[in-house]
């Protein structure tokens, strides 16, 4: 039982890339969640998903796309990566919203 | 606006005595309310909840009050140990819906 797993743990993009953070979960939630924390902040929710073929969005959604073809997976789409993205992105899931497991995180620089 | 604040971006304390970490929040219509500790390089994981309709949880060496007239929550840990060194997060919810999170403290627990 891995729980939440995320790839990669670290990613340097230059400004307009593109990429997806991997996330993925083994215990069958229905709840997932993609959050952003910048240093001294507390985490902020880009987006999340309630199912599979349903997500909606968070605080922080500009600049991010994301899709729940099943229940195990919720890649986050970055499309034209800026400086401001550069943060630390963990994604998490649970089976209400209360007691959310998280994954390890994906370390982003943008430069 | 910040709706949960934890105003104390950090916290030293000596192993085996009380760590007190604070929290307050504005939105009087939070009903549960959730701890997360965080390691440096891994996700948060949970750690202790507590529902408005009650004043305190207790788990172990970890306990929760909350003070609704104040809008206010605290976490003691009693005693304090070297591993209890982490960041600390408060996190507040309405009707099971999203977590709002507090910025973090970090504890330091000096042998």
């Amino acid at each position: 039982n891995a729980g939440v797993t995320q790839t990669p743990k670290f990613r340097i993009l230059k400004i307009g890339q593109s990429m997806t953070l991997q996330c993925a979960q083994d215990m069958n939630h229905n709840y997932m969640y993609w959050y952003r924390q910048d240093p001294g902040m507390g985490l902020k929710l880009i987006y999340y998903s309630v199912g599979a073929g349903i997500t909606d969005k968070g605080e922080v959604p500009n600049g991010y796309n994301v899709s729940r073809s099943t229940t195990e997976d919720f890649p986050l789409r970055l499309e034209l990566a800026a400086p401001s993205q550069t943060s630390v992105y963990f994604c998490a899931s649970s089976q209400t919203h209360y007691e959310q497991y998280f994954g390890p995180g994906t370390r982003l620089t943008v430069t | 606006d910040q709706q949960v604040k934890q105003n104390s971006p950090s916290l030293s304390v000596q192993e085996g005595r009380i760590s007190i970490l604070n929290c307050d929040y504005t939105n009087s219509m939070f009903d549960y309310f959730l701890w997360y500790k965080k390691y440096p390089a891994e996700g948060p994981t949970f750690l202790i909840s507590i529902s408005s309709i009650k004043d305190k949880n207790e788990d172990g060496r970890f306990t929760v009050f909350l003070n609704k007239s104040a809008k206010h929550l605290s976490l003691h840990i009693v005693p304090s140990q070297p591993g209890d060194s982490a960041v600390y997060f408060c996190a507040a919810t309405v009707g099971g819906g999203k977590l709002i999170f507090g910025q973090g403290t970090e504890l330091s627990v000096k042998p």
